[in-house]
């Protein structure tokens, strides 16, 4: 009965390939995320989805691209994998907005290893 | 100046010691503010949400100071199960669904 899962949780591939991340919540949330932490720790976000419409897309190169098939499910595809991509990928999900004060739950996370 | 700010430490302190943490950030329209945890390999937790009024939980108590925009975290009693890393998260800006993780502050409790 976990509330927001990830699969796969490890992941080791090579330069080039191409990827994807699934995530699923059962938590009946509206907004999902997608965030990144690098080797240094630093947990940044990439993407938001609110009722599958896309509400924060940060800085992050096109080779990156989610997908929600419905409020449920964000998934995580990456194109050309290089060797920054390494890190650990964390899927999460809210309520509602931020204006409610909504806690974020947050998967197991996914570690992605690029060599 | 960082959107959100955190001493990363280590805070090596021994059991029982009371210890605390600032955290930083730099829009002065933000609303809501959280204090999580993250162990080693594991996700970030929700350990409490942060009130203007400050709010206690138990051995942790929360505090808001929107004059100077900081928040804070106050552990007393410190046990060695609280050896993680503390993050910082604030709504960046007002009614928006981006939450900012600060780079977390990292506390050993030792025996």
């Amino acid at each position: 009965d976990t509330a927001v899962s990830q699969t796969p949780k490890y992941l080791v591939t090579q330069m080039g390939n191409d990827k994807s991340i699934k995530c699923e919540q059962n938590l009946g949330h509206d907004t999902m995320y997608w965030y990144k932490q690098d080797s240094k720790k630093f947990l940044k976000i990439m993407f938001s989805y609110n009722n599958k419409e896309l509400i924060i897309n940060e800085t992050v190169p096109n080779r990156f691209s989610p997908k929600s098939p419905d409020k449920a499910h964000l998934n995580l595809h990456i194109n050309s994998l290089e060797l920054g991509d390494s890190a650990v990928y964390f899927c999460a999900s809210s309520q509602d907005r931020v204006l409610s004060g909504n806690t974020i739950y947050f998967g197991e996370g996914s570690w992605l290893t690029v060599v | 100046r960082k959107e959100v700010e955190q001493d990363p430490g280590p805070f090596n302190v021994p059991e029982g010691a009371t210890v605390a943490f600032n955290c930083t950030y730099s829009n002065s329209a933000s609303q809501s503010f959280f204090w999580y945890r993250q162990d080693c390999r594991k996700e970030p937790k929700l350990l409490m949400s942060v009130y203007s009024s400050g709010n206690e939980d138990g051995r942790f108590t929360a505090q808001l100071n929107r004059a100077s925009q900081y928040i804070s975290l106050l552990i007393r009693d410190s046990k060695l199960s609280d050896s993680a890393t503390y993050l910082c998260v604030v709504n960046f800006g007002s009614g928006t669904y981006k939450y900012i993780f600060g780079t977390g502050t990292r506390l050993k409790v030792l025996a």
